[in-house]
């Protein structure tokens, strides 16, 4: 069945290091994409997400590129902050329904 | 535009209790899914609601159930608590499903059973 595998946390970093959090994916089709990400205490909010192939999201300085010849969809950001710590899930979505299949998330911790 | 509201934000129950969760959606979202999330299972998905039908269900004993109303609000039931079903019990809706629309979650429910 189709599924996400995203790296083990937790990533731990200090501010302004780079950021890469990989996420390879199995599914029949060709899905959806997305990252979402978990602050203390709340619910999910949508990253990015790329529906097709070559497709890059992006969003608040994080990119990630869906690839389908390594069927991975990797999480960058160039410089991350205090404020981004947060568990970071990738996600994909096939066919005609909105159902949602998540990897186990990755915690990430920044450091001043 | 108001965001997915969910009912209670917080419930504490016993075993063999029932509970029945609500989720009102973002006005204009016909799409309505829930979501199990516990620390051992990760983000499981439980079931997707479109136009008061259920359109897709995950691998969960019939003991949860849901349905949706006319104006696209969704109530989850569980009968028969188990201590397993202690969990952050996420709702999230979408527009019109036709397949890879962006999911908006609301903050969730925090069930612990006892």
């Amino acid at each position: 069945g189709d599924s996400v595998t995203q790296m083990e946390g937790p990533v731990t970093l200090s501010e302004e290091a780079f950021l890469t959090i990989n996420c390879t994916y199995t599914a029949t089709g060709y899905p959806s994409l997305f990252w979402y990400v978990q602050y203390p205490g709340e619910g999910l909010q949508l990253l990015l997400k790329a529906t097709k192939a070559d497709d890059k999201g992006s969003n608040k300085g994080f990119e990630a590129t869906y690839r389908k010849e390594t069927t991975s969809f990797h999480l960058e950001k160039g410089s991350v902050q205090v404020s981004d710590s947060a568990v970071y899930f990738c996600a994909l979505s096939t066919g005609n329904t909105d159902k949602l299949i998540f990897g186990t998330g990755t915690r990430l911790q920044v450091f001043p | 535009k108001a965001g997915v509201t969910q009912t209670p934000r917080y419930l504490i129950k016993t075993r063999g209790q029932q509970v029945t969760l609500s989720c009102s959606p973002i006005s204009g979202h016909r799409s309505v899914s829930w979501y199990q999330q516990t620390p051992g299972q990760g983000l499981q998905f439980l079931f997707e609601y479109f136009s008061e039908t259920q359109r897709n269900k995950g691998n969960f004993p019939g003991r949860f159930s849901g349905r949706q109303f006319s104006n696209s609000r969704s109530e989850m039931n569980v009968s028969t608590l188990e201590l397993g079903d202690s969990a952050l019990y996420l709702c999230a809706s979408s527009l019109p499903g036709t397949g890879g629309e962006t999911q908006y979650f609301g903050p969730g429910t925090r069930l612990l059973v006892l």
